[in-house]
């Protein structure tokens, strides 16, 4: 089973900063990866797909990048609807979730 | 608009079952995989598994090849987990999910005694 390795566990951001969320995949993923966004108490969103590509809705300020193992997730200008966790998720082979980040505001 | 709408929240003892449903509407029900994820309290998520909804042959993740059932009523557009032999571990909200995509608005399922 593939396995996804997501950093940090918790990040502390001003509105306005830029922060980047890593994950790293036990095996070549083939840029097979996705990001959510999960606010308490509701279903996840998801923002991105196939590393790189932005579902309707997602706001231009969320972004993603990689290739083979490692990946990364940002949020430039962090706003106050942005607090949240978030979560990759490798669907190359049946799927697995990272461990998430909790975003809080500084 | 596609939606996903599951059954309420369960307050089950340990060594029940439970059987949860999650009924489609807005799209051709059969045409798309039906994905089970699990969360526990103040956890991350954790994929259960799928279900072909032609064929209804399911494949669970590891953690969940014993006790959990995934099945479908094809007719309803409604797929189903089941959970044998609850144990306190299974509290969680459990969530349907089509291609990962569209989420229902998950089920709070407690065990205890």
């Amino acid at each position: 089973d593939i396995q996804m390795t997501q950093s940090p566990p918790s990040l502390s951001a001003s509105l306005g900063d830029k922060v980047t969320i890593t994950c790293q995949a036990s095996q070549n993923i083939n840029k097979y990866i996705a990001w959510y966004q999960q606010k308490p108490g509701k279903a996840p969103r998801l923002l991105i797909r196939y590393t790189s590509t932005l579902e309707s809705g997602t706001p231009s300020r969320f972004s993603g990048s990689g290739s083979g193992r490692d990946y990364s997730f940002s949020i430039s200008n962090v706003e106050s609807e942005d607090i949240a966790s978030y979560y990759c998720l490798q669907y190359v082979n049946l799927y697995t979730f990272g461990a998430g980040t909790k975003l809080e505001l500084k | 608009q596609i939606q996903l709408v599951q059954s309420g929240p369960e307050l089950k003892k340990p060594g029940e079952s439970l059987k949860i449903s999650c009924k489609a509407s807005g799209y051709t029900f059969t045409d798309y995989a039906m994905q089970w994820v699990k969360q526990a309290p103040g956890k991350g998520l954790q994929y259960m598994g799928w279900i072909n909804t032609q064929t209804g042959k399911p494949t669970y993740a590891d953690d969940f090849k014993e006790r959990f059932v995934f099945s479908l009523e094809t007719s309803a557009s409604t797929a189903y987990l089941q959970i044998n032999n609850l144990k306190n571990e299974d509290t969680a909200t459990y969530f349907c999910a089509r291609s990962l995509r569209y989420w229902g608005q998950g089920v709070m399922v407690t065990v205890s005694s």
